[in-house]
């Protein structure tokens, strides 16, 4: 398989920290995206890095990407109880269109 | 817009039943596929479409027929369901580029239980 794996798979914090989610993947990618799911919802795109950026910025979300490693990290600054929600990277190679999605990480914010 | 719309909300079937998962979008994309999403498994691609008449499949097919007649719809269809394609389905759509796949726009998702 080539799904990409995300890291932890559950992470808890209180409102006011900041969450860092890991992934990581196994090919050559054009680029690699973040989405957020919320409880029984569909996904929502957050933000994508193409494989010659390091890192972007979209407002309190922090994305790099380090392609050596094939790993990239998603950073939410000061957390919200609204950021409770399952955050998954899916990266995308060649040219066959396919977007691969990892597992996961259930970020849960304490109010 | 209205974006991306699957019909219906949830169903039930039974084993060896049909049935036809909709999805319409209104925003001219090229691309659009299927997914699928079971507990701890993430997204899978069922099959997917660059565009009208052309279709191809993804990591999990079997069970799954799609056509695309139309840039705006891309149904799939369960031509005998079993219990092991209770799941959740989420259809998507993006723009094409040079660049890999671009954003996704996903819709709201069809809950399906097979009896």
């Amino acid at each position: 398989s080539q799904q990409g794996e995300e890291d932890p798979q559950a992470l808890s914090i209180q409102e006011g920290e900041n969450a860092t989610m890991n992934c990581s993947y196994k090919t050559s990618i054009n680029n690699l995206q973040w989405y957020r799911q919320n409880s029984g919802r569909g996904l929502v795109h957050l933000i994508l890095i193409r494989s010659n950026e390091r890192e972007k910025h979209s407002g309190r979300l922090r994305v790099t990407l380090d392609t050596s490693k094939k790993s990239s990290s998603l950073l939410i600054t000061a957390s919200r109880a609204a950021d409770t929600a399952s955050y998954f990277c899916a990266h995308s190679g060649g040219s066959n269109y396919k977007l691969t999605f990892g597992k996961g990480t259930l970020l849960t914010v304490n109010p | 817009n209205a974006g991306v719309t699957q019909t219906p909300k949830f169903q039930v079937l039974k084993t060896g039943q049909s049935m036809t998962l909709q999805c319409a979008q209104d925003m001219n994309h090229e691309y659009m596929s299927w997914y699928r999403q079971d507990p701890g498994m993430g997204l899978r691609l069922i099959h997917y479409s660059v565009g009208a008449g052309i279709t191809d499949q993804g990591e999990v097919p079997n069970g799954y027929n799609v056509s695309r007649s139309t840039t705006e719809d891309f149904p799939l269809r369960l031509l005998s369901a079993a219990p092991s394609q209770t799941s959740v389905y989420f259809c998507a759509s993006s723009y094409r580029s040079g660049g890999g796949q671009e954003t996704q726009y996903f819709g709201p998702g069809t809950r399906l239980l097979v009896l």
